[in-house]
């Protein structure tokens, strides 16, 4: 079972540049998330889905924007890169609806704003 | 604002001892807490998980104890192996929204 799969795993990029990471998971899951993680700091929300065709502001959404055509995938666009940003990017997904149990991380993409 | 405070920060144990890592939040309205285990480069797996009525939970060698009236929580990591070698994440869910907030984590290194 793949579980969460996110590609690319690493990516270097120059101020000013775009690019979309992606996000699959074979789960049937509803909901799925976009976090970002820094040095000492918790894990904080991008943004999130509640299911295709859907999509939410988070914690930190300023620069970056998502899409959800497909139940299975969830897309993280940086339209104009900027150093600020550079950071750990996990995506996350879960059931949804009334469940409260697990989220099932994937393993991460690296991304440096030089 | 809902807050989740881990300590400490990080520490060091030989291999074989015992440790327990703390977790404090201000949640509210409280749905469930859990503990995640991150290896480095990796994403986070989770451990346990328990809600309001829940007073410890057991995984192998992790056992988690919450105290919902004082809002704290524990992870004790018995006998410690060099594969414990992790940042251990607490992570509290709010009823409303089911909300997650995540705390900075314990990053623990194991020692031959």
């Amino acid at each position: 079972n793949a579980g969460v799969t996110q590609t690319p795993k690493f990516r270097v990029l120059k101020t000013g540049q775009s690019m979309t990471l992606l996000c699959a998971q074979d789960m049937n899951h509803e909901y799925m998330y976009w976090y970002r993680q820094d040095p000492g700091m918790g894990l904080r929300l991008i943004h999130y889905s509640v299911g295709e065709g859907t999509t939410a502001k988070g914690e930190v959404p300023d620069g970056y924007n998502v899409s959800r055509l497909k139940k299975q995938n969830f897309l993280l666009g940086l339209e104009s890169a900027a150093p600020s940003q550079t950071s750990v990017y996990f995506c996350a997904s879960e059931p949804g609806g009334s469940y409260t149990g697990e989220l099932f991380f994937g393993e991460g993409s690296r991304l440096t704003v030089l | 604002k809902n807050q989740v405070e881990q300590s400490p920060q990080s520490l060091i144990i030989l291999e074989g001892k015992n440790c327990t890592l703390q977790c404090n939040y201000t949640v509210s309205p409280f749905s469930n807490l859990r503990w995640y285990k991150q290896d480095t480069g990796r994403g986070p797996v989770s451990l346990t998980i328990m809600t309001f009525s829940e007073n410890t939970k057991s995984n192998g060698r992790y056992t988690a104890t919450l105290d919902a009236d004082t809002k704290q929580s524990s992870l004790h990591i018995t006998a410690s192996q060099l594969s414990d070698s992790a940042s251990y994440i607490c992570v509290v869910s709010a009823a409303a929204g089911n909300k997650l907030t995540f705390g900075g984590g314990t990053r623990v290194l194991v020692k031959p």
